[in-house]
This record gives C-alpha cells, structure tokens and sequence, in this order.
C-alpha cells in the first residue's frame, strides 16, 4: 500500500531565510503528488501538484517542488519564506486506487 | 464561486446525541470525501463516495454513516457520537480524473462532552 512520510512535524526557519520542507512517498508504478497548505482556522488549499513532465513543479506563493523518482521524493521548497506562510504543510499522493493517501503535515513556524 | 460548503463550522453537542453535519459542492464532481484531522495524525480518511448512491469506507469508519442521494450533497451522520470523535472535519470533492486535486471545505470542529 502507498504511504507518505514528512519527516519533519515542525520546522522554524527566520522570516527571508531559505526552506525546505521534507516528503517522501512509497514506490508506486505512477504517481500523482500534491502539497497542500492549511492556514490557522482554515481547509486546505492546493499549493502545487506533479502529474507527469517536468520534474520541477512551481505553484502558488512562490513555492516549488521537485519530483525525485529515484529517491521517491517530493520536497517542497521556498527562497525566502514570509510570515504569512506560517501554517500547516501536507504532502499527499493519489494511488491507483484514486485515493489521497496524506503524511502527517509539517509546521512552518516563521521566527522574526 | 467554485466551493465546498460544510455546516456547521462549530459544533458542541453531548454524548450519544445524533448528528449530521452537511456538505455541498457546486462543481459537479463526482467523487466526494470526509476526512477527520487530530493532532499529530495528519488527515484520515472516514468514508468516500465516487459518485451517487455509491459509496464506501475509509481508513476509520467505525462511529460514522454516509450518504449520497444527490451529486453535490454528502452529508456526515454520527448516530452516537462519543467523545473520542472530537476532532476537526473536512469534507473534500474531486472530480473523476485521476490527476486532478480534492477541493476542501472549512472545516467543522465537533466537540462531543
């Protein structure tokens, strides 16, 4: 069965500083990887999502994230991180089966 | 506007008091889902339907009831809620495609005392 493990719960970074936040999926034939982003009180929002092609995918808020299959990664990654992307991150695979199989989230807490 | 609207937002109710919590979409999707989020635990799956009259258990569906009469309504049942389902709700609908991403509702927080 699929599984999706972030390897990080939370992760503090200083506001402008660089980040990277860490998922790795299990090894499937095919895959469809998202990130979603879930501000405090809020749903999740679709942030970026790798379907097929290139390998480095850019979604919203100057996010991007970079399929790795050899190593069955899907990191997600920011140059400059801002105090409104302080929130909960979730990395997600859709398996054969259609569903959305979600690792644990991590926290991006922004320091000043 | 394209959304997935869940009602309540807030929900403080007793123990064993039945209770169903809405969901609607207005983007014709076909599959649509509940989800329950607790600290720690990510999102977990509790039941899915991939199209009307057509539906089937999640990861944790024990406690919860589903139904899906129509296209755009799933509502969320709890025919004896207890207090080990307090948690965070969310109701997402995708459309068939494969590739294609679940949009999410607001949440619903229960509490069951």
């Amino acid at each position: 069965a699929q599984s999706v493990t972030q390897l990080d719960s939370q992760v503090p970074v200083f506001e402008e500083a660089p980040v990277e936040l860490r998922c790795n999926y299990s090894s499937s034939v095919s895959v469809y990887l998202f990130w979603y982003v879930q501000y405090p009180n809020q749903g999740l929002q679709l942030l970026l999502k790798y379907l097929s092609g290139s390998t480095l995918v850019k979604g919203i808020n100057g996010f991007e994230a970079e399929f790795n299959k050899s190593q069955t990664s899907f990191h997600l990654r920011k140059p400059s991180v801002h105090i409104s992307d302080t929130a909960e991150y979730f990395c997600a695979v859709r398996d054969s089966n259609y569903q959305l199989i979600w690792g644990a989230g991590t926290k991006l807490i922004i320091k000043p | 506007e394209a959304q997935v609207t869940q009602n309540p937002r807030y929900l403080i109710t007793v123990t064993g008091k039945k209770l169903t919590v809405t969901c609607s979409q207005n983007m014709n999707h076909e599959y649509m889902s509940w989800y329950r989020q607790d600290p720690g635990l990510g999102l977990r799956q509790i039941y899915y339907s991939m199209n009307v009259e057509v539906t089937d258990k999640g990861d944790v569906p024990e406690g919860y009831k589903v139904s899906r009469k129509e296209k755009r309504n799933f509502p969320l049942i709890l025919e004896s809620p207890s207090p080990n389902q307090t948690s965070l709700y969310f109701c997402a609908s995708s459309p068939g495609a494969v590739g294609t991403e679940a949009f999410f509702g607001q949440g619903t927080r229960l509490t069951v005392v």
